[in-house]
């Protein structure tokens, strides 16, 4: 069956623009999660959504950044007045319900911010 | 936030040599994972350990939860090029709603 699929792949944009980028997690799979990779680092935890429940945000780096899921499904992360330093590849994972599930993740978008 | 200690950061061996990679947290975990990602690829889950002292094997992977429950390695045996990646681990405890990742171990085999 299907992965999870983000879009655009890739995105180059100048600094102070916003960007969004999408994510299309596994069908059935409740749990959702956005991280960030930066060139060399492990993961860094944004944001969490959980069927209905109001989302975890405790990991996103500033009021620039917030993401939403529409319908239980579709979620995009939006970056308002980009700066460099965001630049990153940004990752979605989905799982069936829990944590403790396993997660399964997109491709990425890779950002870069000129 | 959670600090993961990943080492080594890159490993170059020959083809058919055995690897080893740890990883180390400042808390106690309940569930250690090891992933593998490859270029353009998001990270692929190899193996999960929910339990202390637990040694699991999937394949030529073998991996195992340290008793003090702040530790975890991973052993590749025989390696073959196709092994080439970066491979990560990762941990959370109960309470959490994310995973803690490491900063990764870039492993290169030579043929």
């Amino acid at each position: 069956g299907a992965g999870v699929s983000q879009s655009p792949s890739n995105k180059v944009t100048e600094k102070g623009k916003d960007v969004e980028l999408r994510c299309d997690p596994i069908s059935g799979h409740t749990a959702l999660y956005w991280y960030r990779q930066s060139l060399g680092q492990g993961l860094e935890f944004l944001i969490y959504f959980q069927g209905n429940s109001a989302p975890d945000k405790s990991g996103l780096p500033s009021d620039r950044f917030s993401a939403e899921r529409t319908g239980g499904s579709v979620s995009t992360l939006t970056i308002q007045r980009t700066q460099q330093e965001d630049s990153a590849v940004y990752l979605c994972a989905s799982s069936l319900s829990r944590l403790s599930d396993t997660q399964y993740f997109g491709p990425g978008t890779r950002l870069t911010v000129l | 936030g959670q600090q993961l200690n990943q080492s080594p950061q890159s490993m170059f061996i020959q083809e058919g040599e055995d690897v080893s990679m740890n990883c180390t947290s400042s808390s106690i975990f309940n569930t250690w994972l090891w992933y593998k990602q490859e270029p353009g690829e998001g990270p692929v889950l190899l193996i999960a350990l929910y339990k202390a002292g637990e040694l699991t094997s999937n394949g030529r992977l073998t991996a195992q939860f340290g008793i003090t429950r702040k530790d975890s390695f991973l052993n590749i045996s025989a390696s073959i090029p196709s092994d080439v990646g970066i491979y990560f681990c990762a941990g959370t405890y109960s309470g959490a709603n994310n995973l803690f990742f490491g900063t990764g171990t870039r492993l290169t085999v030579i043929p």
